[in-house]
Order: structure tokens, then sequence, then C-alpha cells
């Protein structure tokens, strides 16, 4: 089956030690999204990227940036996480970016920032 | 601004009683509407979706119609199961071209189905 698939499900960290987190995609979709969901709350977008073209959210800290290499695969990097960034991430995709676009989740990546 | 209101959960029911979980949303055009669903640990799902007024998205039991004269988009099901023991979640999208994928969310409804 076409999927979204993260890795890994859980990841710890230390406070302030890079950690990066994986996405790939067997749908062959254009755009891939990162969100962060911290607990009751629904999912933020971080950014986006249509292509290769790299699409950040106004009010995104700079602690966060991403990488896609090829169409199958996006890294959400945090460069010096903070007991704050403890959440879940997800990635999801769409076809296109359009008017009307469906997104495929992931399940998710949960972060523990110790 | 654009928004998406749910209603506040959690929403606790007995196996086989009927749900309605109330969206309404705010926006300056005409946007397309979701229900997205997270089992526990889980991302998230889409459930339906509905694109213009008067549609009714459906699947697994669960319906929607867009109302446009009154900015709703309620989710309804007939009769519940403990496994849809979820997080229900409202949102929109397609206000802006080229940004079609990039949702508004509701915060989101706890449901808890007992047996």
């Amino acid at each position: 089956d076409a999927m979204v698939i993260q890795n890994p499900r859980y990841q710890v960290t230390q406070f302030g030690k890079p950690v990066t987190l994986s996405c790939s995609q067997t749908l062959n979709h254009n755009v891939m999204y990162w969100y962060q969901q911290k607990s009751s709350q629904a999912p933020k977008l971080l950014f986006h990227y249509y292509d290769k073209d790299f699409n950040n959210e106004a009010d995104t800290p700079d602690n966060f940036q991403s990488r896609r290499p090829n169409t199958s695969f996006c890294f959400l990097d945090i460069r010096s996480p903070g007991l704050g960034d403890a959440a879940m991430y997800l990635c999801a995709t769409s076809s296109d970016t359009g008017f009307v676009e469906t997104q495929y989740f992931g399940p998710g990546t949960r972060l523990l920032v110790l | 601004g654009n928004s998406v209101t749910q209603m506040e959960g959690p929403v606790t029911l007995s196996e086989e009683a009927f749900l309605t979980i109330n969206c309404t949303y705010t926006a300056t055009g005409y946007p397309s509407l979701f229900w997205y669903v997270q089992y526990p640990g889980e991302g998230l799902q889409l459930l339906l979706k509905a694109t213009k007024a008067d549609d009714k998205g459906s699947n697994k039991g669960f319906e929607a119609t867009y109302r446009k004269e009154t900015t709703s988009f309620h989710l309804e099901k007939g009769s519940v199961q403990v496994s849809d023991s979820a997080v229900y979640f409202c949102a929109l999208s397609g206000l802006v071209y080229n940004q079609g994928g990039k949702l508004i969310f509701g915060q989101g409804t706890e449901l808890s189905v007992k047996p």
C-alpha cells in the first residue's frame, strides 16, 4: 500500500542536542509537510516543500529546519531542542497545492526532550 | 480571520449511541471542509470531506453535510462503537490558490465510547 512512513516512532534526545526526524512516502506526491502537535492541541504547520521549494510558516522558530533530498524523503532537524519542543511531529503529503488537496499523514514521531 | 471551532470534549457515549460533534467555521471565501480522526498514539487519517455547499461526505458510517447558511459541518454517526474512540478534528482549506494543502484545524474533540 502507498503510504507515509515516519521513523522513529519515539525519539528521546537531550536538551540542546541536535535531533533529526525522518519521513518517507511511496505516494510520489509533490508536497510534503511537517506539523508539530503538542498534547491535546491541533497540529501546527511548521513548513512544507513543494518539490524542492521550501515554504516556511512565519511563526516557525529558526531552531527548526528541514531538508528534502529527493521526492520520497523529507527530514526535520531541530538544532537545539528545548523542553518546549517535546511534542508529536507529523509528516504529511499531498499531490499538489492547488485549491483543494487531501493530505495524507504518517503515524508521527513522539519526541521527548530530557 | 479564517478559523474552525469545534465543540469541547471529551464526549463520552455508550456503545450504539448517536453521535454529533459540532463544527462551525469562519472563512472569507468558500472553503473545502474535512474531518480527520486521530486514534491514540497515531497520526491523522482523513475520515471524510466536502468541497462545496450542500455536499455530504460519508465514510465508515460517519456523515457530515456542508451547510453554507449556518457555516457548519457537523459530524454524525448513528451508532458508535468502542473502536470509534479517538480525537476528531474538523478542518478547512482551499481559500487561497496554491495553498490547497494548507489546513486550518479546529481544536479537536475527544470521543470516548464505553461498552
